[in-house]
């Protein structure tokens, strides 16, 4: 399996909501990222996993609040987000050694009324 | 910091037109390069890479040499078809704070006519 799945495909959410994002792989990889991208832009970094441990947080608000409940799963907890958070959620994961490449799914279209 | 420049388009060809996107980079250290595409309404996919001087990444026609004397890494195709229209981003790998970040390219658009 090299495949990295992402639940929803879409979300919608006001302001008030707490919703999740989900992100499972079954590559045996030992790092995990989330990346947001907005429209007709790259992807940014929000945070890394790696053996389940938080090692990177790009000062992402804390609205957003990750969690890695094992070495196949990553969430995203979304609280009070704002409508400017709207973007595509990119989940993708990585062997933990150095140079390799990353996988990702195929994100979760995120819209905050 | 490192960073990664690339020419933003958006590109338009004809099919069977050759395709060069060019991808210059700076780094400390010797970072790995990637291209990926990014279909419409999809995440992103690794189109090819590679992780030292003079390597050649290719795929699906596709190719890229990683040419660290003009820190460049130009994405090439000899005949382009309409399904290779997408988003093309090119990356370097900074293995720094005990895991991998990729730097992204501000992504090129391509688009290819009949």
């Amino acid at each position: 399996d090299t495949e990295v799945t992402q639940t929803p495909k879409h979300l919608v959410m006001g302001m008030t909501n707490k919703k999740s994002l989900k992100c499972e792989q079954h590559m045996g990889h030992r790092a995990m990222y989330w990346y947001k991208q907005k429209a007709k832009k790259p992807p940014e970094l929000m945070f890394v996993y790696s053996y389940e441990k938080l090692s990177i947080n790009e000062s992402v608000p804390s609205r957003f609040s990750p969690e890695c409940p094992n070495s196949s799963l990553l969430n995203l907890h979304l609280h009070a987000l704002q409508p400017e958070d709207s973007a595509l959620y990119l989940c993708a994961s990585s062997q933990a050694a150095r140079f390799n490449e990353q996988f990702f799914g195929p994100g979760t279209r995120l819209t905050v009324l | 910091g490192d960073s990664v420049t690339q020419m933003e388009g958006p590109v338009t060809l004809s099919e069977e037109a050759f395709l060069t996107i060019n991808c210059t980079y700076t780094a400390t250290g010797y970072p790995s390069l990637f291209w990926y595409v990014q279909y419409p309404g999809e995440g992103l996919q690794l189109l090819l890479k590679a992780t030292k001087a003079d390597d050649k990444g290719s795929n699906k026609g596709f190719e890229a040499t990683y040419r660290k004397e003009t820190t460049s890494f130009h994405l090439e195709k000899g005949s382009v078809q309409v399904s290779d229209s997408a988003v093309y981003f090119c990356a370097l790998s900074d293995h720094s704070q005990g895991a991998q970040k990729l730097v992204f390219g501000q992504g090129t658009r391509l688009t290819i006519n009949p």
